[in-house]
């Protein structure tokens, strides 16, 4: 059974960098049949992929180009978990966000979610 | 504006069937496989058809997916109250290269 458990500030000042972490237990950041992304939820934008990070032989990444540039997702093997950072926010960054396993095993579905950080950017 | 197109909401009473549609095109929908996820409130999404049309083990099969096309849809047979929640279709794109989610459907049980 796979869980992931989310950590990170709720509150980002304007212009700095939001950054959350996901632990994983129950698979490998480095699992060749998974790929570890981070989503956000908000009410005026439902839904939103940010990005990916995956391992097959080397390290990729892939960002949403809504994001204008401003995400880097990270992997951490020796503490098995990945990373979101997400630069010079706003206020309409405001939002519950999310990191999922994309699995290999449901044709690349998000079949594992963590708990969810709501993130407030406010000054 | 989402890259899909989803009803924003849909409605109907205990027992009945309810079918929500999943509109997009040939870079995403029609080339990509289709999963719908169920958000409940103050819980993470979760998955409830992924392939088009398979559910994951724990699903119940009141709910099933089909794809034509550039089109997907969920149904969902019987409708219990506990199906009220928000539902979400998502696909690759291969122009955007990244994951595209539809707007959402709000589901009310009347």
């Amino acid at each position: 059974q796979v869980q992931l458990q989310q950590s990170g500030p709720r509150l980002v000042r304007p212009s700095q960098t939001l950054s959350l972490t996901c632990g994983i237990s129950g698979d490998s950041v480095s699992s060749n049949r998974a790929v570890w992304n981070w989503i956000r939820q908000s009410p005026s934008r439902g839904l939103e992929w940010l990005g990916r990070s995956y391992y097959r032989s080397r390290w990729h990444s892939n960002y949403a180009l809504s994001g204008k540039g401003r995400i880097i997702i990270n992997a951490d093997t020796s503490k098995n978990q990945f990373s979101l950072q997400l630069r010079s926010v706003t206020p309409e960054d405001t939002a519950i966000y999310y990191c999922a396993r994309e699995a290999d095993a449901v044709s690349g579905a998000y079949d594992s979610w963590g708990q969810g950080t709501l993130v407030t950017v406010s000054s | 504006q989402s890259v899909l197109t989803q009803p924003p909401s849909a409605s109907g009473t205990p027992g009945q069937r309810l079918s929500i549609s999943c509109s997009g095109s040939s870079s995403n929908v029609g080339s990509s496989t289709v999963d719908w996820y169920q958000l409940l409130p103050g819980a993470a999404p979760k998955l409830l058809i992924h392939s088009d049309n398979q559910r994951p083990s724990g699903v119940p099969d009141r709910f099933s997916g089909s794809k034509s096309g550039t089109s997907a849809s969920l149904a969902i047979t019987g409708l219990q109250s506990e199906d009220e929640a928000d539902y979400y279709c998502a696909a690759w794109d291969d122009t955007l290269y990244g994951r595209v989610f539809g707007g959402g459907t709000r589901v009310t049980v009347l």
